[in-house]
């Protein structure tokens, strides 16, 4: 059983536009949100995270948003770079249990020119 | 070193055979985990270590994989008579942090095991 989806498995984005990266999980008891970022024969890299009692994180021209009622999380990047181009895992963990992350399946991420 | 160092990073197996996998982490972490990724997958979690002890290693898919870390540093993960379905890449990572929580993780650049 799949606890962390992310539904999209890539995503083309015009460069200077907004990418909008998306992840669903279903066990309540995840409390901490992670977003890394993975290049071809690399491992991934951690990007931006948020924790539970927040529903906005902001770093640069990422930000992260939790909507915890839904269980949705989300990735904005804004503008996009080509650079940015990679894959995406989001990424949840129950802090109080266990410190393992529970991935998602990845998006993949293409910034166009 | 600078970053979690994995060894080798490509490894084909002939089914049947055994293999180890080695884990370089940063000096002086104190937490390391072993991933494995499928193709088109996320990672999923193997095992766990706080210096030399194995915390939790419920993500082991068999008896036939095992992982040590003797002296809190360098970790290997051991593959016995290996199979096509463990065909993957194998990820490392190590943090400061007790529980290896947050932003700590440093991923290593991973092995990848073909089993032919």
């Amino acid at each position: 059983d799949q606890q962390v989806k992310q539904n999209s498995p890539s995503l083309s984005v015009q460069e200077g536009r907004i990418s909008i990266l998306n992840c669903d999980y279903t066990n309540s008891m995840f409390d901490y949100f992670l977003w890394y970022k993975k290049y071809p024969a690399e491992g991934p890299t951690f990007l931006i995270s948020i924790s539970s009692i927040k529903d906005k994180n902001e770093d640069g021209r990422f930000t992260v948003f939790l909507n915890k009622s839904a269980k949705h999380l989300s990735l904005h990047i804004v503008p996009s770079q080509p650079g940015d181009s990679a894959v995406y895992f989001c990424a949840t963990l129950n802090t109080g249990t266990a410190s393992k992350l529970t991935f998602g399946t990845g998006t993949r991420l293409q910034v166009t020119l | 070193g600078a970053g979690v160092s994995q060894s080798p990073r490509y490894k084909v197996a002939k089914r049947g055979q055994d293999v180890a996998l080695r884990c370089d982490p940063i000096s002086g972490h104190v937490s390391l985990f072993w991933y494995q990724q499928a193709l088109g997958q996320g990672p999923e979690f193997l095992t766990y270590f706080q210096n030399e002890a194995q915390l939790d290693k419920s993500g082991l898919p068999s008896d036939r994989f095992f992982a040590e870390r003797p002296e809190g540093s360098v970790s290997t993960l051991k593959i016995q008579r290996t199979q096509q379905e463990d065909s993957a890449v194998y990820l490392c990572a190590s943090s400061s942090r007790d529980r290896g929580l947050f932003s700590g993780y440093t991923f290593g650049s991973g092995t990848r095991l073909t089993v032919v």
